[in-house]
């Protein structure tokens, strides 16, 4: 098995919900990524865990709160999120060992903030 | 700040080689040059990586200049299926220091016509 993936694909949420973005895989990763997407830009990293740690925050405002509970799992809260946060937001994996491993992509999911 | 420079857009004839370039002219000594592409609307495909040689696989080859401050990632036979934006990505760091951060560029939009 060699997919990402991620639910909702389509989210619609207010102002004021909160929400959570759910990310699964079965490969054995042990590198779980959150990118962020705008519509006509490139991806943009917003957090990197690895063996269920948090190693990277690229600076993300605390309305985004991501977690990982397992090894397979990867969620990322949502709550008081503002319009300019409607995006696609993409969930990767990878190995940890080794520096040339590739990440593989989800689908994502595509997130409009009213 | 992205570390590579791509064209905004290339087009190509179905069935012809794609030659897509990108100048990455601060590369480090220890950094890697990957390509994914991204067909609207998904998530990201790995397609390739290298460090200095070149490298191929069933999907592309990958031409790297012995100064490595560029590469050509090549489709040999387009097919229509290969429209997407093609990122050429610098490998910063590993998962160990750094979480493998994949450091998107802005792209080149291939579109391959019958």
């Amino acid at each position: 098995d060699t997919e990402v993936t991620q639910t909702p694909k389509h989210l619609v949420m207010g102002m004021t919900n909160k929400k959570s973005l759910k990310c699964e895989q079965h490969m054995g990763h042990r590198a779980m990524y959150w990118y962020k997407q705008k519509a006509k830009k490139p991806p943009e990293l917003m957090f990197v865990y690895s063996y269920e740690k948090l190693s990277i925050n690229e600076s993300v405002p605390s309305r985004f709160s991501p977690e990982c509970p397992n090894s397979s799992l990867l969620n990322l809260h949502l709550h008081a999120l503002q319009p300019e946060d409607s995006a696609l937001y993409l969930c990767a994996s990878s190995q940890v060992s080794g520096v040339s491993n590739e990440q593989f992509f989800g689908p994502g999911t595509r997130l409009t903030v009213l | 700040d992205a570390k590579t420079t791509q064209p905004p857009s290339m087009d190509c004839a179905e069935g012809r080689a794609a030659n897509l370039p990108c100048n990455h002219s601060t590369i480090s000594g220890n950094e890697y040059v990957y390509w994914y592409r991204q067909i609207h609307s998904q998530g990201p495909q790995y397609i390739i990586h290298g460090l200095k040689n070149n490298e191929t696989n069933e999907m592309a080859s990958l031409i790297i200049t012995e100064d490595r401050k560029s590469s050509t990632l090549i489709l040999p036979h387009a097919t229509l299926r290969d429209t997407a934006v093609y990122y050429c990505i610098v490998r910063v760091g590993s998962v160990y220091n750094q979480g493998g951060k994949l450091i998107f560029g802005q792209g080149t939009e291939l579109s391959v016509k019958p």
